[in-house]
């Protein structure tokens, strides 16, 4: 079964681009976590999808969005790119039973995208 | 407030010795999922082991246990015999309830060396 796969896993942008990263969850899984990873604020969470519903979303700027598509593949789009937005976005799919969300869903991740602003 | 605290920024260990890693979180919701992930320099986060909050029994996976007491708000991992591949850091995560979902928290982060 192939895991997580995000694309690209790696890429450098300047200073008021904007990026589009993908994700392709695990094959079954619905749900979809994004996540930022720095050295300074190391994991913060960005949002959480759930067939095409945005469940969830972290405290980031409007700059920062995302959406799910119906095959539960997710994309995470950074507008007006800065520096500290440098970072390693890890995407995380999860599978749910019951159709609801709850504590015990392990989640599954993939390399994560390798964003660089210059 | 930190909602996990990971205390142990680095901590080494000998080959086949025992180490336990610290994490202590901290949640009103009686309802919540603790999670202990691997990440190795190459990026990728592994999950290693899940304890949920109405578990009587502690957590084991392999050589990784989970010494959960709830009271003290404390879900240390134990990762027993230790491999020079066991060398990355380990991060704690909490699952809970927030506004129309949930949402997964994670600590710091710990970075394990395994000496050989």
């Amino acid at each position: 079964k192939a895991g997580v796969t995000q694309t690209p896993r790696y890429l450098i942008k300047t200073r008021g681009q904007q990026v589009t990263l993908s994700c392709s969850p695990i094959s079954g899984h619905r749900s979809v976590s994004w996540y930022q990873q720095t050295p300074g604020q190391g994991l913060q969470f960005l949002f959480e999808y759930f067939s095409e519903t945005q469940r969830n979303k972290g405290n980031f700027p409007g700059r920062f969005s995302g959406r799910q598509f119906s095959n539960s593949r997710s994309e995470m789009n950074v507008s007006t790119l800065e520096l500290g937005d440098s970072a390693l976005y890890l995407c995380a799919s999860s599978f749910t039973r019951q159709g609801n969300l709850s504590p015990n869903t392990e989640a599954f991740f993939g390399q994560g995208t390798r964003l660089t602003v210059v | 407030a930190q909602k996990i605290t990971q205390t142990q920024p680095g901590m080494f260990v000998q080959e086949k010795e025992a180490v336990t890693l610290d994490c202590t979180y901290d949640t009103s919701d009686p309802s919540y999922g603790l999670f202990w992930y691997k990440q190795p320099s190459s990026g990728e986060m592994i999950f290693l082991i899940y304890q949920g909050s109405y578990d009587q029994q502690n957590a084991t996976e392999g050589r990784y246990s989970l010494n959960f007491q709830k009271a003290r708000k404390s879900a240390n991992l134990v990762i027993s015999a230790s491999q020079l591949g066991d060398s990355a850091m380990y991060f704690c995560a909490m699952r809970e309830a927030d506004t129309g979902g949930f949402k997964t928290i994670f600590g710091a982060g710990t970075r394990l060396f395994v000496k050989a």
